[in-house]
């Protein structure tokens, strides 16, 4: 149990165009999800979290225009690069929150297996 | 601010040999911590949580503790293979709050 599943896995694609990335949970509910980037060699940094039927909540320095974040359903968190540039490439990390699992308050995050953007 | 710390950088070590990865928190008021393996290019996957009310927790041939009046988690590997090279990270919840804080990893290296 407590899949998470991210979609594409790697993608490419030309400096000024828009990239969208899923993330599911597959085989539970998630009110919160967490959009990280990682560059090489290094640790993974939040970007934004996001809670079902409600705007994400950025980190300082992200640009919430830049990375636009839509957590539609309970099993569903979209972050779309747009207008994507050579130094928004990078590995996009998803992580949600157990819903059922709140209640008993471990609070574990699940990851997914990243996607890797690559912009030309 | 919570800082995570983990030393070594990186690790290289003779397959079988018994080897303890450190992290170290700024801030003792934690909800838990947890240690994730990320294999080159993969996600994270979830190796072992401690709640903050607990000294250790322990999978097979992991084990790890936490002493939070210090700051302070050890991750020990048994009996090292190959199969456990990969970056190992370090993460605390504060006890406020969903973010997770990752330290910079370890990277381990087991040669056969």
């Amino acid at each position: 149990g407590a899949v998470v599943s991210q979609h594409p896995s790697w993608v490419i694609c030309k400096s000024g165009t828009s990239v969208k990335i899923e993330c599911r949970s597959l085989d539970f509910q998630a009110t919160t999800m967490f959009w990280y980037r990682q560059f090489p060699k290094q640790s993974l940094m939040l970007m934004a979290t996001s809670n079902e039927g409600s705007k994400a909540t950025y980190e300082q320095g992200v640009e919430k225009d830049k990375f636009l974040i839509n957590h539609a359903s309970l099993t569903l968190s979209t972050l779309t690069v747009t207008s994507a540039h050579p130094e928004d490439s990078s590995f996009y990390i998803c992580s949600a929150r157990d819903r059922t699992l709140a209640g008993v308050s471990y609070n574990e995050q699940f990851f997914g297996p990243g996607t890797r953007l690559t912009v030309l | 601010k919570q800082e995570v710390t983990q030393i070594p950088a990186a690790l290289s070590v003779p397959e079988g040999e018994n080897l303890v990865l450190n992290c170290s928190f700024t801030d003792s008021a934690i909800y838990n911590l947890q240690w994730f393996r990320q294999d080159p290019g993969k996600g994270l996957t979830s190796l072992l949580l401690i709640q903050s009310s607990q000294r250790e927790q322990t999978s097979g041939r992991l084990n790890a503790s936490l002493d939070k009046s210090s700051g302070r988690s050890t991750l020990y590997i048994a009996a090292s293979q190959p199969g456990d090279s990969a970056t190992y990270l370090c993460a605390v919840r504060p006890e406020y709050g969903n973010k997770l804080v990752f330290g910079a990893g370890t990277i381990l290296r087991v040669k056969s």
